[in-house]
C-alpha cells in the first residue's frame, strides 16, 4: 500500500519569513496530492490540492510543487503570518474509484510575531 | 463545512461498556469515512463507505464497527471501549473531486 512520509514534524518561523513542508509518496499509482491545514481544536480543511498533470500550483501566499519522479511534493507558504500557525498534513491517493488517501503524519507549524 | 455534523462532540465512558459516534452529512456524499487522530499519529483510517450498507475496513479497524443504513448516517461503534480508544474521532465525506471534507470531531475518553 501508500505511504507518505512528512518532514519535519515541527517548523518554527518568524513572521514574514517562508515555510517549506516536504512530503515523499511510495506508490508510483498515486495521482492525487491535497493538504490540510488543522487549527487548534478545529477540523481539518482542504487548503490546496495537486494533480499528477501538473508541476506547480498556486493560491495567493501557499503553493505546492510536486516531482513524480522523486515521489515527493511540498507546501510552500510565503510571508508567513501568525494566523498561519497550524498543523498541516499531506496526503495522496488514487483519483476515482474508492478515494482512500494515506495521511502523513502531519507537521505543526509555528509562526512567531 | 459540506454540512457534516457529529454527535456526541464529547463523551467519557467505561472501560468495557459500548459506545456509538453518529456523523450526519446532508449533501448526499457517496463516501464517508472514519479516522481517529492521536499525537504523532497524525488521521489513522477505522472503517469507510462507499455506499449504503457498503462498508470496509481501514488501517485500525480492531475494535471498531461500522453501518450505513442511510445515505447521511455512518455510525461508529466500540464494541467494548478500552483505554487506548481515548482519540479524538474525525468522521468526513468524499467531495466530487476527491477531496474529503471534515466533520467537527468527536472527543472521546475511556476511563
Amino acid at each position: 500500500g501508500e505511504n507518505v512520509e512528512q518532514h519535519p514534524s515541527t517548523l518554527s518561523v518568524q513572521e514574514g519569513d517562508s515555510a517549506v513542508i516536504k512530503c515523499t509518496y511510495s506508490d508510483s499509482a498515486s495521482n492525487y496530492f491535497p493538504w490540510y491545514k488543522q487549527e487548534l481544536g478545529k477540523r481539518p480543511q482542504l487548503i490546496i490540492d495537486i494533480r499528477s498533470n501538473v508541476g506547480e500550483k498556486k493560491d495567493q501566499r501557499i503553493a505546492v510543487t510536486l516531482n513524480k519522479t522523486a515521489k515527493h511534493f511540498s507546501l510552500h507558504i510565503t510571508e508567513t503570518q501568525p494566523e498561519d500557525s497550524a498543523v498541516y498534513f499531506c496526503a495522496a491517493s488514487l483519483s476515482g474509484g474508492s478515494y482512500i488517501p494515506t495521511f502523513g503524519r502531519g507537521t505543526s507549524l509555528i509562526v512567531h510575531p | 463545512d459540506a454540512g457534516i455534523t457529529q454527535s456526541p462532540r464529547h463523551k467519557v465512558t467505561e472501560t468495557g461498556t459500548p459506545v456509538t459516534l453518529r456523523c450526519h452529512q446532508t449533501e448526499n456524499h457517496r463516501y464517508m469515512y472514519w479516522y481517529r487522530q492521536d499525537p504523532g499519529h497524525g488521521l489513522r483510517l477505522i472503517h469507510y463507505s462507499y455506499g449504503v450498507k457498503d462498508t470496509d475496513k481501514g488501517e485500525v479497524s480492531d475494535g471498531y464497527s461500522v453501518s450505513r443504513s442511510k445515505t447521511e448516517d455512518f455510525l461508529l461503534t466500540l464494541e467494548s471501549a478500552t483505554s487506548s480508544q481515548t482519540s479524538v474521532y474525525f468522521c468526513a465525506v468524499g467531495g466530487a473531486g476527491d477531496e474529503q471534507y471534515f466533520g467537527p470531531g468527536t472527543r472521546l475518553t475511556v476511563t
